[in-house]
């Protein structure tokens, strides 16, 4: 099965960077999702790592560390519409994709 | 706006109903998805299709039941409804690579919020 911890809240204000991250256990792994979903609306993808390392997208990026069941998505620049909560997602070997519980930040003036 | 349509929007029905949800993929997309959340249990997985044939199960109840038609909608079929049904039921789809066993991107629908009084 799948295990995936990720913060449940974070706090940060307009123009700060945020780091969240993410540990995951799991039986065979095809590649991390990252998603953001504001409050009552689907989640929308932000980012997919596969390879150890970083990967820039404008003012977010996403790294990968296999070995250490470990990854992180870095928002910068905050802006107030950054405020939502923040998935990770792994997908397993058999091509399922299991989700963390979810990071809400909230970006203050 | 991702190009999935989920209806309807809100559904409210009552315990022991059942209740049907559909989803319409994005122009292209083989396999759709299935997704519940909830406040105490977050996004999961339910069931996956891919040009009309399950691919992939996840934690369905026996209660549930899905499909995808020719024309590649999809519908989830809820019976015997419960309080603890009460969700965001979310649809995505993806394009199916590798024969729906890939790792493509799944693009949600607005999804369909269910109350079972």
């Amino acid at each position: 099965g799948q295990n995936i911890d990720q913060p449940t809240e974070m706090t940060a204000t307009e123009g700060a960077i945020v780091q969240i991250n993410c540990t995951y256990q799991t039986s065979g792994f095809n590649g991390l999702f990252w998603y953001q979903q504001h409050a009552g609306e689907a989640p929308t993808f932000l980012s997919y790592n596969v390879l150890d390392g970083l990967e820039e997208k404008g003012r977010f990026s996403s790294f990968l560390s296999r070995s250490k069941g470990y990854s992180y998505l870095l928002l910068k620049e905050l802006q107030m519409k950054d405020s939502a909560s923040y998935l990770c997602a792994v997908m397993s070997n058999d091509y399922k994709l299991s989700f963390g519980a979810g990071t809400t930040v909230t970006v203050r003036a | 706006d991702s190009g999935v349509t989920q209806t309807p929007k809100h559904l409210i029905t009552a315990t022991g109903q059942r209740v049907t949800l559909r989803c319409s993929p994005r122009s292209g997309d083989l396999s759709v998805y299935w997704y519940q959340q909830s406040l105490d249990q977050g996004l999961q997985f339910l069931i996956q299709y891919y040009n009309g044939e399950e691919r992939a199960k996840g934690n369905i109840l026996e209660r549930f039941s899905a499909q995808q038609f020719p024309d590649l909608h999809s519908e989830l079929n809820l019976s015997s409804l419960e309080l603890g049904d009460s969700a965001l039921y979310f649809c995505a789809s993806s394009p199916g690579l590798a024969g729906g066993k890939g790792t493509d991107t799944q693009y949600f629908g607005p999804g369909t919020r269910l109350t079972v009084l």
